[in-house]
């Protein structure tokens, strides 16, 4: 199974919204909505800002949000901000294997 | 707060094999909530997950690595281990180790880069 596919590169404003897709097949969602997505600043360790599609942990804005439809995960920064500006990676849960993204690199214009 | 760390050789052969361990603290490898993992980022690259296991020793491999790659748990140690064989440069990355539950990775080591030389 490959990656799922994610644009390679979004851009934005400051104060604008951009939106992250993340695709694949059923295989690489199993029915489940276990999409998660992370933040990676270069030469650092990622980290989890959405779980179970649009769940944030402890800590992470509100301005993330995710959604989901199908084989096709959404990944949403609203009233973008500089410090945004980094790698997003999708991450799928098929029941017995996990799947990431191929990465999007956010550019705050 | 639970922390991860790995260690090993950061210089190996090709052909030969890349061994890692993370070490947990703050935490029980031994927990029934959690699973634990290796994912990998290759230089300028994305990230691939490798493998999970469970303190019960259940593994889950990723299918285009499956046949290089052991994980294993020690929990008498809190500490749980990679081992990819046959190692060529396209396996030069940095290795993280990450606690896991249902794919979600919320926990992370702060990664170690292995270079596979000729």
């Amino acid at each position: 199974q490959s990656a799922l596919t994610q644009p390679r590169s979004v851009s934005g404003s400051p104060g604008q919204s951009v939106t992250i897709s993340c695709t694949g097949t059923s295989s690489h969602f199993g029915g489940y909505d276990y999409v998660s997505w992370y933040q990676q600043y270069p030469g650092k360790v990622p980290k989890l800002i959405l779980f179970d599609v649009s769940k944030r942990p402890s800590g992470v804005p509100d301005r993330f949000s995710g959604s989901k439809s199908g084989n096709t995960a959404s990944l949403t920064i609203s009233g973008l901000q500089t410090e945004d500006e980094a790698d997003y990676y999708c991450c799928s849960y098929g029941g017995s294997y996990t799947f990431f993204g191929s990465g999007t690199k956010l550019t705050v214009l | 707060q639970v922390q991860l760390r790995e260690s090993g050789p950061g210089l190996v052969k090709s052909s030969e094999s890349l061994s890692l361990t993370c070490s947990v603290s703050g935490g029980y490898i031994s927990s029934d909530s959690y699973f634990w993992g290796w994912i990998r980022q290759p230089p300028g690259e994305g990230l691939e997950w490798i493998a999970t296991t469970f303190n019960t020793g259940n593994t889950f491999y990723n299918p285009s690595l499956k046949s290089r790659v052991t994980i294993s748990v020690d929990t008498s140690k809190n500490q749980f281990s990679l081992r990819l064989s046959s190692v060529t440069a396209a396996d030069t990355a940095v290795y993280f180790c990450a606690r896991q539950r249902r794919g979600i990775s919320d926990y992370w080591g702060q990664g170690a880069l292995v270079i596979v030389s000729s």
